[in-house]
């Protein structure tokens, strides 16, 4: 009965590889959210998405991209994987306008 | 990105003690949310506050959204070995972003 649940807890990838990592929320939320959490703890939002919008944080690189099949998944596709992007990537979820709640993260190491 | 002016970074503090935790800004939110994250977990809401000057208590903890809406702390009083975590302040805007603090490290000493 996990709320957010995002796969996998973890990621180990070559430089230059594409990855996804999954989440769902089984909260009925309208909104969902990407993180990047580095190794100084900074919690850093990603995106956020309603059936909407599509709001991007413009220090996000391109190579970055969310994709929602449907109003409870909100996948984050990664290409051409750097050394930099190593860290844990957390989804969250929340009601319009309302506090996040957050999955357990995935922590993405790049090799 | 903005980012919120919360202190102290860390705090060593022996069981029992009071703790004290705050968050400043140069903007004023509509909503402060205090979160705390364990190890290899994600932040976990805690307290919740929607009100200038609204204090509000969850066991040991209390929080306050202060008054000019550009502050809130956070208290935990009598600590024990669980209150271990990053704690994080953020504060909501108009447009229902989330704008964070940069955490406070709570070390129990041995």
């Amino acid at each position: 009965d996990t709320a957010v649940s995002q796969t996998p807890k973890y990621l180990v990838t070559q430089m230059g590889n594409d990855k996804s990592i999954k989440c769902e929320q089984n909260l009925g939320h309208d909104t969902m959210y990407w993180y990047k959490q580095d190794s100084k703890k900074f919690l850093k939002i990603m995106f956020s998405y309603n059936n909407k919008e599509l709001i991007i944080n413009e220090t996000v690189p391109n190579r970055f991209s969310p994709k929602s099949p449907d109003k409870a998944h909100l996948n984050l596709h990664i290409n051409s994987l750097e050394l930099g992007d190593s860290a844990v990537y957390f989804c969250a979820s929340s009601p319009a306008g309302a506090e996040a709640f957050f999955g357990q993260g995935t922590r993405l190491t790049v090799v | 990105g903005q980012q919120l002016n919360q202190s102290p970074q860390s705090m060593f503090i022996q069981e029992g003690e009071d703790v004290s935790m705050n968050c400043t800004s140069s903007s004023i939110f509509n909503t402060w949310l205090w979160y705390k994250q364990d190890p290899g977990e994600g932040p976990v809401l805690l307290i919740a506050l929607y009100k200038a000057g609204e204090l509000t208590s969850n066991g040991r903890l209390t929080a306050q959204f202060g008054i000019t809406r550009k502050d809130s702390f956070l208290n935990i009083s009598a600590s024990i070995p669980s209150d271990v975590g990053i704690y994080f302040c953020a504060g909501q805007t108009d447009n229902y972003q989330l704008i964070w603090g940069a955490g406070t490290k709570l070390i129990i000493k041995p």
